[in-house]
C-alpha cells in the first residue's frame, strides 16, 4: 500500500507560472487536505475536501485553488505563482473529520518561485 | 477558536536522558488534543491524540502525553531519548468533531551521544 503519493517531489518556477500539484492516495479516505510548512510557522490549512465533489477553504487559500472529481485525487494549483508561494507542500487524508481522526501525509512537495 | 503553543522551538537532550516537549492549548470547547512527528524529510505521521478518554495517553516509540485541564496543557514526555527520537514535533488541537486541526510552530528535538 503506497498510503499518499505526491508529485513532483521538487520544483523550481518561475514567477507568474502555472503549477499542479499532484495528490493521490488509495486508502479511500473521505478526506484530503493540502498544507504548507514554513519555518517558525508550523503547518497551515490551505484548503481542504471533506468528500469526493466538495472543498473547502482552510487558513491561508489565497492564490490557490483545488478540485476532487473522485475520491482519491487531490490536485492544488498556484494559478500564475508568486514568491511569497515558495514553501514544502503537504497532501494528507483522513477517514474522517481532521479534528477526530488520524491524518496520513504525503512526503511532500518542495517548491521554490523565483 | 482553537490554537496551540508550543514553548521551544528547539530542544536539545542527550541519549538516555527525559524528553519532555511543552504544548498549551486554548479552546473555548472541550479540545481533541493530537501529537504528530516529522521525521527529516517526510511527512508528519501520528503519535498520539488526546479525544477525551483517558488523560494519559500512551503513543508509539514510548512517548506519552497528559492532558491536564487546569493548565491548559498536553506536554509530550518520554523517559529515555534515543537518537532515532531526532525529529520535529508539532502538538495540535481541534473543537471534536470538525473538519479542522490547527498546528503549533513545532519543536525540534535534537538528541546528542
Amino acid at each position: 500500500i503506497a498510503g499518499i503519493t505526491q508529485a513532483p517531489t521538487s520544483q523550481i518556477l518561475a514567477a507568474g507560472r502555472r503549477m499542479t500539484l499532484r495528490c493521490t492516495q488509495d486508502m479511500r479516505h473521505n478526506a484530503m487536505y493540502w498544507y504548507r510548512q514554513d519555518l517558525g510557522l508550523g503547518l497551515r490549512l490551505i484548503h481542504y475536501s471533506n468528500t469526493a465533489g466538495t472543498t473547502g477553504k482552510g487558513e491561508v487559500p489565497d492564490g490557490y485553488s483545488v478540485s476532487r472529481a473522485n475520491t482519491d485525487d487531490f490536485p492544488l494549483t498556484l494559478a500564475s505563482a508568486v514568491p511569497s508561494q515558495t514553501s514544502v507542500y503537504f497532501c494528507a487524508s483522513s477517514d474522517g473529520l481532521a479534528g477526530v481522526d488520524t491524518q496520513y501525509f504525503g512526503p511532500g512537495t518542495r517548491l521554490t518561485v523565483l | 477558536a482553537q490554537s496551540v503553543t508550543q514553548l521551544g522551538s528547539h530542544v536539545s537532550v542527550s541519549e538516555g536522558a527525559l524528553v519532555l516537549l511543552r504544548c498549551n492549548y486554548s479552546s473555548s470547547v472541550p479540545p481533541y488534543l493530537f501529537w504528530y512527528v516529522q521525521y527529516p524529510n517526510q511527512g508528519l505521521q501520528l503519535l498520539l491524540k488526546y479525544t477525551s478518554a483517558a488523560t494519559l495517553v500512551k503513543g508509539i516509540n514510548g512517548f506519552e502525553a497528559e492532558f491536564k485541564k487546569s493548565e491548559t496543557s498536553f506536554h509530550l514526555t518520554k523517559p529515555s531519548a534515543h537518537m532515532s527520537d531526532a525529529a520535529e514535533y508539532f502538538c495540535a488541537v481541534s473543537a471534536g468533531n470538525t473538519d479542522k486541526l490547527i498546528f503549533g510552530t513545532g519543536t525540534r528535538l535534537q538528541v546528542f551521544p
